[in-house]
């Protein structure tokens, strides 16, 4: 089945506790993005990825990190988690880079930090 | 920058009754429009997207769209909407210009909620 997998699907940690979610698809997509979706605010990007190897800022990139070295994976990277970074986090890919492309979209991740 | 406007954060509609849901964008160049929906515990899915051509899209589960560039909207609209329709929807515009092409920005998102 064509899916975007995310793990893990809750996730409860302390400020400063290093973590990863993961993000993979199985469909050969080329383009890969995360978001974190707050009330009132919708969804806001935070990376992108065109391609392997080359992965770009969106809207609030900071405290983030990504790595795009495979094709189907895209981990998010929170070095030094804060409260502020509570949040549900969703995983995206299309299958080009073309802006008329649709994505498909992970079921997302549930994140807190106390 | 680009940007995307949903100015009612609910809208109520009865079964049977036509629904709307609206959205207004500020794009630099061609503007390339998406919907999306969101159901309790899920991800998004894709609804429909307007790229080029007929003013009116037509997407998944009977919803269609009607781009009107003049009034810079892109609002999102069902004949008769199902309770099943209600749901948190999106509204996004994808950039199209070459140094920020990966770049997506969303509304904040309309809940709609389809009472029997």
């Amino acid at each position: 089945e064509a899916q975007v997998t995310q793990n893990p699907r809750y996730l409860i940690t302390v400020t400063g506790k290093k973590l990863t979610v993961t993000c993979s698809q199985n469909m050969n997509h080329e383009y890969m993005s995360w978001y974190r979706q707050d009330p009132g605010l919708g969804l806001r990007q935070i990376y992108y990825s065109m391609n392997v190897e080359v992965t770009d800022k969106g809207d609030v990139p900071e405290g983030y990190k990504v790595s795009r070295k495979e094709k189907r994976n895209f981990p998010l990277i929170l070095e030094s988690p804060s409260p502020n970074q509570t949040s549900l986090y969703f995983c995206a890919s299309s299958y080009s880079t073309g802006s008329f492309e649709k994505l498909f979209f992970g079921s997302g991740t549930q994140l807190s930090v106390l | 920058a680009q940007s995307v406007a949903q100015p009612e954060d609910q809208v109520n509609v009865a079964e049977g009754n036509p629904l709307t849901v609206k959205c207004t964008y500020s794009v630099s160049g061609n503007p390339y429009l998406f919907w999306y929906v969101q159901y309790p515990n899920r991800g998004l899915q894709f609804l429909l997207k307007y790229i080029t051509g007929d003013n009116l899209v037509k997407g998944s589960y009977g919803f269609e769209a009607e781009f009107n560039k003049s009034q810079t909207s892109f609002h999102l609209k069902k004949p008769s909407a199902l309770v099943s329709d209600s749901a948190l929807y999106f509204c996004a515009v994808r950039d199209n210009r070459g140094s920020t092409l990966g770049r997506l920005y969303f509304g904040r998102g309309t809940q709609l909620t389809v009472w029997p």
